[in-house]
């Protein structure tokens, strides 16, 4: 299975305080995703990496891709009470599936 | 307002019955996906499809059932015999399948409790 896992499954942190989730996948991937999921709710798309890139940027949001070590970091800076969720990856290798972790429970104390 | 609709929020059946969750969308998306949340957990892929009238099984796909009659529809049935299917269904669009550019949006799912 090339399923994502996330690391740690859980993190607490103050608000203001950075907030760094990491990804590992198991093979070739074609682009590799960040969702957020507020308990009880869908996913929502936060960022999208290709396999060529190396870190991209959304607002608070940078995520670093190292296919060598087949993993995935994402941080979020100066964190917030709003975003306390659940943080998934998803990759992607061409084929028609998505494979998601089990995601970084993320609690933002304010 | 462009979005993925899914009913019931909640719904409750009994066991032996069969069930079917609504999944609409208005983004003109041709690809539709399935998936299951068990608490605590990923997301895992039941069923999913490329195009009107064509879907194939995913990881998951035994004691459930799908069409997809319409673009924007692709309803999910799930049937007496999954065996555990008391979870967190969640329904998903893309523009395209998994490749270079694509994301999925999601609906708000459905919360199933079979006793």
């Amino acid at each position: 299975s090339q399923q994502g896992e996330e690391d740690p499954q859980a993190l607490s942190i103050q608000e203001g305080e950075n907030a760094t989730m990491n990804c590992s996948y198991k093979t070739s991937i074609n682009n590799l995703q960040w969702y957020r999921q507020n308990s009880g709710r869908g996913l929502v798309h936060l960022i999208l990496i290709r396999s060529n890139e190396r870190e991209k940027h959304s607002g608070r949001l940078r995520v670093t891709l190292d296919t060598s070590k087949k993993s995935s970091s994402l941080l979020i800076t100066a964190s917030r009470a709003a975003d306390t969720a659940s943080y998934f990856c998803a990759t992607a290798s061409g084929g028609h599936k998505f494979y998601f972790g089990s995601g970084t429970k993320l609690n933002v104390k304010p | 307002d462009g979005g993925i609709t899914q009913s019931p929020k909640y719904l409750f059946r009994k066991e032996g019955q069969n069930v079917t969750l609504s999944c609409e969308q208005n983004l003109n998306h041709d690809a539709m996906y399935w998936y299951r949340q068990d608490p605590g957990q990923g997301l895992r892929l039941i069923y999913y499809s490329q195009i009107v009238n064509d879907f194939q099984k995913g990881d998951i796909a035994e004691g459930y059932s799908v069409s997809r009659e319409k673009k924007e529809s692709f309803p999910l049935t799930v049937t007496s015999a999954q065996k555990n299917p008391t979870a967190f269904y969640l329904c998903a669009s893309s523009i395209f399948l998994a490749g270079s550019r694509n994301e999925q949006y999601f609906g708000p799912g459905t919360r199933l409790t079979v006793t």
